[in-house]
């Protein structure tokens, strides 16, 4: 089963504009992963917030995670085409599990 | 470095057959996990190596199964093939745990007629 569900399900947006897309989880976790995935293929890992952390960057990417809430939102500045893809967020288990349980996913579509 | 290898690519299988699907991972990485990917179900965690050792294992039935050998390099079996078994599956290699992030295959795409 999924535990992760993002929000919105489809964004369409234009280039240079910022994307914003929402993750919420179910149960407590160790850390929450961002994932993209390009057209039905391999998915890249974009970066890792740990549960003790609040807020995140990497590039123009920024991933801040609420706990208290079970939420994380990705943030990606001044779009680019190349940006479109499905993106995921990924949560492991605070119960040692060793598998991560990956959201229903964002499609993004940036026109130039 | 050379990333996680798949192969092969694309597989097109009938129904009631058997499949084999290989994956190397990057090197240094001794976990090794699977998932597989339908527009219904999502991205699913089929099981997790490490070490030549099943760690975890998801839902699934037992005709789905795989190992892992003493180079990391692991493989994964499908047996009595169903159409639902139709999915993009993915290998995905760290270095020890999910904590350290996976870094993913292109996938296997598999298709049962």
């Amino acid at each position: 089963s999924q535990q992760g569900e993002e929000d919105p399900q489809a964004l369409s947006i234009q280039e240079g504009e910022n994307a914003t897309m929402n993750c919420s989880y179910k149960t407590s976790i160790n850390n929450l992963q961002w994932y993209r995935q390009n057209s039905g293929r391999g998915l890249v890992h974009l970066i890792l917030i740990r549960s003790n952390e609040r807020e995140k960057h990497s590039g123009r990417l920024r991933v801040t995670l609420d706990t208290s809430k079970k939420s994380s939102s990705l943030l990606i500045t001044a779009s680019r085409a190349a940006d479109t893809a499905s993106y995921f967020c990924a949560t492991d288990s605070n119960t040692g599990f060793q598998k991560l349980v990956f959201g229903t996913g964002t499609r993004l579509l940036v026109s130039p | 470095k050379a990333g996680v290898t798949q192969t092969p690519r694309y597989l097109i299988k009938t129904r009631g057959q058997q499949v084999t699907l290989s994956c190397s991972p990057i090197s240094g990485h001794r976990s090794v996990s699977w998932y597989q990917q339908t527009p219904g179900q999502g991205l699913q965690f089929l099981f997790e190596y490490f070490s030549e050792t099943q760690r975890n294992k998801g839902n699934f039935p037992g005709r789905f199964s795989g190992r892992q050998f003493s180079n990391s390099r692991s493989e994964m079996n499908v047996s009595t093939l169903e159409l639902g078994d139709s999915a993009l599956y993915l290998c995905a290699s760290s270095l020890e745990s999910v904590w350290d992030g996976y870094t993913f295959g292109s996938g296997t795409r598999l298709t049962v007629v």
